[in-house]
């Protein structure tokens, strides 16, 4: 089983609806959660990072965290053709040693349709 | 622009090669990590380096190396490559202290 699991889509929705990307994680450890946008053959771009559970918002985006269920979610309101690419979660615990490493969903691929 | 910088941007060579990707993290970042991301793997993590030490290490095959210099620059080298190397090799780097990490835009090798 995957640390973290991302259903990979593809997503495709009209524009202006609101999206829903989820992940789900096995390892209680995990304590930061981000979302990251990567374009085809591009860097991924960080979009959302967080600590705790609860909710967090930035602009069009809010990210979603449940600790207790070990559950993220992204949420995209008023989705633009622009918002198409595909997008990872990464999720992150303290190493020993003071190292750190982000594990990474696989990507859902999201196309916004006008 | 993240700010993390990554040269070549292409490379292609053949098997049995060696090359070097080379990666300039944004200003002030001490953490310098190297991920892998193939068609049928996603992103995997590589290696960390902190101000010049190694901090964390994944599934990173023994021809591989890296090492960060003084400068807070970064080096992965891969040796013998094989057709299976091929792949986006990407770049983050992160401030002290901090989880979050910004991207290159990554190295895209061919072997052939």
């Amino acid at each position: 089983q995957k640390e973290v699991e991302q259903d990979p889509g593809p997503l495709s929705v009209p524009e202006g609806a609101i999206v829903s990307l989820n992940c789900t994680y096995s390892n209680s450890a995990f304590q930061y959660f981000m979302w990251y946008r990567q374009y085809s053959r591009k860097g991924p771009e960080l979009l959302m990072y967080t600590y705790s559970s609860g909710n967090k918002e930035d602009g069009r985006f809010t990210a979603q965290v449940d600790k207790s269920s070990k559950y993220i979610s992204l949420f995209i309101r008023d989705s633009q053709p622009s918002d198409s690419a595909t997008y990872l979660c990464a999720m992150s615990a303290p190493l020993t040693g003071g190292g750190n490493k982000l594990t990474f969903g696989t990507g859902t691929q999201l196309k916004v349709e006008l | 622009d993240s700010g993390v910088t990554q040269t070549p941007k292409h490379l292609i060579t053949a098997t049995g090669q060696r090359v070097t990707l080379r990666c300039s993290p944004r200003s002030g970042d001490l953490s310098v990590y190297w991920y892998q991301q193939s068609l049928d793997q996603g992103l995997q993590f590589l290696i960390q380096y902190y101000n010049g030490e190694e901090r964390a290490k994944g599934n990173i095959l023994e021809r591989f190396s890296a090492q960060q210099f003084p400068d807070l620059h970064s080096e992965l080298n891969l040796s013998s490559l094989e057709l299976g190397d091929s792949a986006l090799y990407f770049c983050a780097s992160s401030a002290q202290r901090r989880t979050e990490a910004f991207f290159g835009q990554g190295t895209r090798l061919t072997v052939v």
